[in-house]
């Protein structure tokens, strides 16, 4: 599985947008996106994912680079409830190994009221 | 809610000792995955089953194992328990076996063992 690199830790205002960077450079034609969350004492939700072009959905928006080796999570408005720990996992389109999520280090969000 | 059901919330053991997990999947989800998370290793995959068979093998060790019954339902079964087993324990389950699907886990079993 292709690895991703993400900060350790991020804060952000309540109410402000808030960009969450992850890189990818060594990412396959056919690997997808995915973004996961996990709130305190929870286990992961999904989030949103993406191949090529951005994605948007209730949640957050999913900004791919042109050349794909980075992505960047936003989230519009952030709240208290989503102070999480945010994965950017790849996941090969075509790799017969069942669909199992790789999880990193991700990113730990504080939002500030 | 997920809709993923795991039993027990929490859990008490001694070394040595054995303990099953279950995890009841979203209805009509065949794939049923498990996941560790400890402070020290974060989340690990440790093993995955579709419709009844195991699909895909993780950082499992052989002192645990898991099945999925044909009810779709799935046991975590960890035995001779050591200090390092205290975890929590997350099952995920999706409705097929692709890299694509969405992944819904559930709230997790936390097992310590004294």
């Amino acid at each position: 599985d292709a690895k991703t690199t993400q900060p350790n830790s991020m804060e952000s205002n309540e109410e402000e947008p808030v960009h969450l960077p992850c890189n990818h450079s060594t990412i396959s034609g056919t690997d997808y996106i995915h973004w996961y969350r996990q709130l305190p004492s929870q286990g992961p939700e999904y989030v949103i994912h993406g191949l090529t072009s951005n994605v948007n959905n209730r949640m957050a928006s999913l900004a791919i680079a042109e050349d794909r080796k980075s992505s960047t999570l936003i989230l519009h408005r952030a709240t208290l409830r989503d102070a999480a720990v945010y994965y950017c996992i790849l996941r090969d389109r075509f790799y017969n190994q069942g669909g199992k999520l790789i999880f990193g280090q991700g990113t730990e969000l504080s939002v500030k009221p | 809610d997920s809709g993923v059901t795991q039993t027990p919330k929490h859990l008490i053991t001694a070394t040595g000792q054995r303990v099953t997990l279950r995890c009841s999947p979203r209805s009509g989800d065949l794939s049923v995955y498990w996941y560790q998370q400890s402070l020290d290793q974060g989340l690990q995959f440790l093993i995955q089953y579709y419709n009844g068979e195991e699909r895909a093998k993780g950082n499992i060790l052989e002192r645990f194992s898991a099945q999925q019954f044909p009810d779709l339902h799935s046991e975590l079964n960890l035995s001779s328990l050591e200090l390092g087993d205290s975890a929590l324990y997350f099952c995920a389950s999706s409705v097929v076996a692709l890299n694509t699907g969405e992944l819904f886990f559930g709230e997790g079993s936390r097992l310590t063992v004294l």
